[in-house]
């Protein structure tokens, strides 16, 4: 009964690749974000995203892109990986008009690693 | 954003209630308070929120203060998988907007 689900676990790549990271949630949310928590485990909002918006944190490079399928889906694509990228991302999920107000689910994180 | 404060680390006994307290002068009429957790290696996990009254539910309560500048995450009987990291958000309700995160409290147990 996964709620919010993100493949790779871990990935470990060399610098200058480009990779993905794929989220599913099977909660009927519309709204999906996408967070990074650095080595200083601070928690940083990078994507929110509904079918209608993007609102995109401005301090985010514009090589990471998020890529909407669908309703259920929201895949983070990374090109140029730098050392700096390294951290473990989390997808989450959110409705706007669930009964407990709003609460957010996230999955367990994608540790990426940059070499 | 309205900001919250919170203690960087508390510290409390296995079977004890604990008080994590949560102060956020600056908040508007719409934010709710919302308590998230993370346990170590996890990703962050909602535990309660609420608006003016107290609210209870199976993990926890949350106490509100009457000004709503200020509010209380009570864990009734703490155990050693409550050693978590904390944090209090203020989220206004029925929007999309993401959680903006704090450094939380650093909740440690003791046996």
């Amino acid at each position: 009964d996964t709620a919010v689900s993100q493949t790779p676990k871990y990935l470990v790549t060399q610098m200058g690749n480009d990779k993905s990271i794929k989220c599913e949630q099977n909660l009927g949310h519309d709204t999906m974000y996408w967070y990074k928590q650095d080595s200083k485990k601070f928690l940083k909002i990078m994507f929110s995203y509904n079918n209608k918006e993007l609102i995109i944190n401005e301090t985010v490079p514009n090589r990471f892109s998020p890529k909407s399928p669908d309703k259920a889906h929201l895949n983070l694509h990374i090109n140029s990986l730098e050392l700096g990228d390294s951290a473990v991302y989390f997808c989450a999920s959110s409705s706007r008009f669930e009964k407990r107000g709003g609460g957010v689910d996230f999955g367990p994180g994608t540790r990426l690693t940059v070499l | 954003d309205a900001k919250t404060t919170q203690p960087n680390s508390m510290e409390s006994n296995e079977e004890e209630p604990v008080h994590l307290p949560c102060n956020h002068s600056t908040i508007s009429g719409t934010d709710y308070i919302h308590w998230y957790r993370q346990l170590p290696s996890q990703g962050p996990e909602y535990v309660i929120h609420g608006l003016t009254s107290n609210v209870n539910n199976r993990m926890a309560s949350l106490a509100i203060a009457e000004d709503r500048k200020s509010s209380t995450l009570i864990l009734h009987r703490a155990t050693l998988r409550d050693a978590a990291v904390y944090y209090c958000i203020l989220r206004k309700g029925g929007g999309a907007d993401g959680l903006t995160f704090g450094k939380g409290t650093h909740l440690i147990i003791q046996p």
